[in-house]
């Protein structure tokens, strides 16, 4: 099955700093790569998706790419600000397997003043 | 307003004392998962369900059941809970080929 390493764990930045997470995945199959950010005792919700056909989605201050070579895809985040500040999850689907979405293990972003 | 409704958010209880947990969506979605979310772990797929009377295993099942009898529901049974069932649940739901949409969770607490 598919399987998704997500680093770093943690990461701290300072206000209007750039963050980058980075995550691989093991399945060539997977063509659906989305992001989830979940603030602290809140749900995950989706900020950015990208799919297999496309190397680069930006939507404002935030930009996935993907290296569908490489297996790997990353979250960047450019001037961040405190209210960025959470835990984010990337993921992989074969929408060929519709449901069965792989999470990374998380990655805990905190934006210092 | 569409959304996924779990129930209870909160639960504690005893050792193999079975319980429900209730997962709801109003948006008409086929696809129905629940995940467990553990410090360290991420998201973690417990059973999912591709339409009505179709539900598989995830990656981590033992202990739990589903049932899809209709399509808006997708309840989360634990028969006999365990201290290592500790967790925060989640439900999800999504039309194909499109983004989950998640509950509030459920936090479960096994004593």
């Amino acid at each position: 099955g598919e399987n998704v390493e997500q680093h770093p764990s943690t990461l701290s930045v300072q206000e209007g700093d750039s963050a980058v997470i980075k995550c691989t995945y093991s399945d060539s199959a997977s063509n659906y790569f989305p992001w989830y950010k979940q603030e602290l005792g809140k749900r995950p919700q989706l900020i950015i998706d990208i799919r297999s056909n496309v190397g680069e989605k930006k939507d404002q201050r935030i930009a996935v790419t993907l290296n569908k070579t490489a297996k790997h895809f990353s979250l960047h985040i450019t001037e961040t600000q405190p209210e960025d500040s959470a835990v984010y999850f990337c993921a992989a689907r074969n929408t060929g397997t519709a449901s069965k979405l792989t999470f990374g293990t998380g990655t805990r972003l905190q934006v210092t003043l | 307003e569409a959304q996924v409704t779990q129930n209870p958010r909160y639960l504690i209880t005893v050792t193999g004392k079975k319980l429900t947990v209730t997962c709801s969506q109003n948006m008409n979605h086929e696809y129905m998962s629940w995940y467990r979310q553990d410090p360290g772990l991420g998201l973690r797929q417990i059973y999912y369900s591709m339409n009505v009377e179709v539900t598989d295993k995830g990656d981590v099942p033992e202990g739990y059941k589903v049932s899809r009898k209709e399509k808006r529901n997708f309840p989360l049974i634990l028969e006999s809970p365990s201290p290592n069932q500790t967790s925060l649940y989640f439900c999800a739901s999504s039309k194909q080929d499109s983004p989950l949409h998640f509950g509030n969770g459920t936090r479960l607490t096994v004593t």
